[in-house]
């Protein structure tokens, strides 16, 4: 069956970095787009970003922009979110989400389970 | 960015009664609506997607509808397992975005 593992989640200081992973097993993680999206605690969701199959195309919500990088590598069935110059309102459980499709996503399909960053001094 | 409005916010509700949510659209998202419910704790779990087909393993008491801008998610017979934060997504651009949030709570 299909599991997410999100990982790399903990305390970090405002204006630090730090790199949240998504182990996949049980598919072809090759072959699905990816997501990231983000909870605050006691908020709602926020689409953060999206990677294609092969990582040629990837979009950002406009607060991910210049600070949050989503990578693959499908050698190690392994989604990334880089987050550089963090700010206390990053902080949140960061979750991956499997799309239905690989080149043009669809919907979240399955969840992992979630990591939790928070951002503070 | 294609802003979700969710309503009402919450609801209280007994066991067996017929819950609707309705969402809507900032601008027309033809049928790339999705529902997912999220219990305390826990990810989100997909219901609904493309406005009305039913995810696999998922109850044939939920049900979803809806065109254009206006959508709705309907629980035929509410039961305890359905006691939960219930969100609406579009994807029809990018940015995605998710709707504030119904959370179901027991009368």
């Amino acid at each position: 069956q299909v599991q997410l593992v999100e990982s790399g989640g903990g305390v970090v200081q405002p204006g630090r970095s730090l790199r949240v992973s998504c182990a996949a097993s049980g598919f072809t993680f090759s072959n699905f787009a990816m997501h990231w999206v983000r909870q605050a605690p006691g908020k709602g969701l926020e689409w953060v970003a999206v990677i294609s199959s092969d990582g040629s195309r990837k979009n950002y919500a406009d607060s991910a922009k210049g600070r949050l990088t989503i990578s693959r590598d499908n050698s190690k069935d392994t989604l990334y979110l880089q987050m550089d110059s963090l700010r206390t309102e990053d902080t949140a459980v960061y979750y991956c989400a499997r799309d239905l499709a690989a080149t043009y996503p669809e919907y979240f399909q399955h969840w992992g389970q979630g990591t939790l960053v928070t951002v503070s001094s | 960015d294609i802003q979700m409005t969710q309503s009402p916010a919450s609801l209280s509700a007994s066991v067996g009664d017929r819950v609707t949510i309705t969402c809507r659209a900032s601008q027309t998202i033809n049928n790339y609506l999705n529902w997912y419910q999220q219990k305390p704790g826990k990810a989100p779990k997909l219901l609904i997607y493309a406005t009305s087909s039913l995810q696999g393993g998922v109850p044939s008491r939920f049900s979803g509808g809806g065109s254009g801008t206006d959508f709705t998610l309907t629980i035929s017979s509410l039961q305890p397992e359905d006691f939960a934060t219930y969100y609406c997504h579009q994807s029809y651009s990018f940015p995605w975005t998710f709707g504030q949030g119904t959370k179901v709570e027991i009368k």
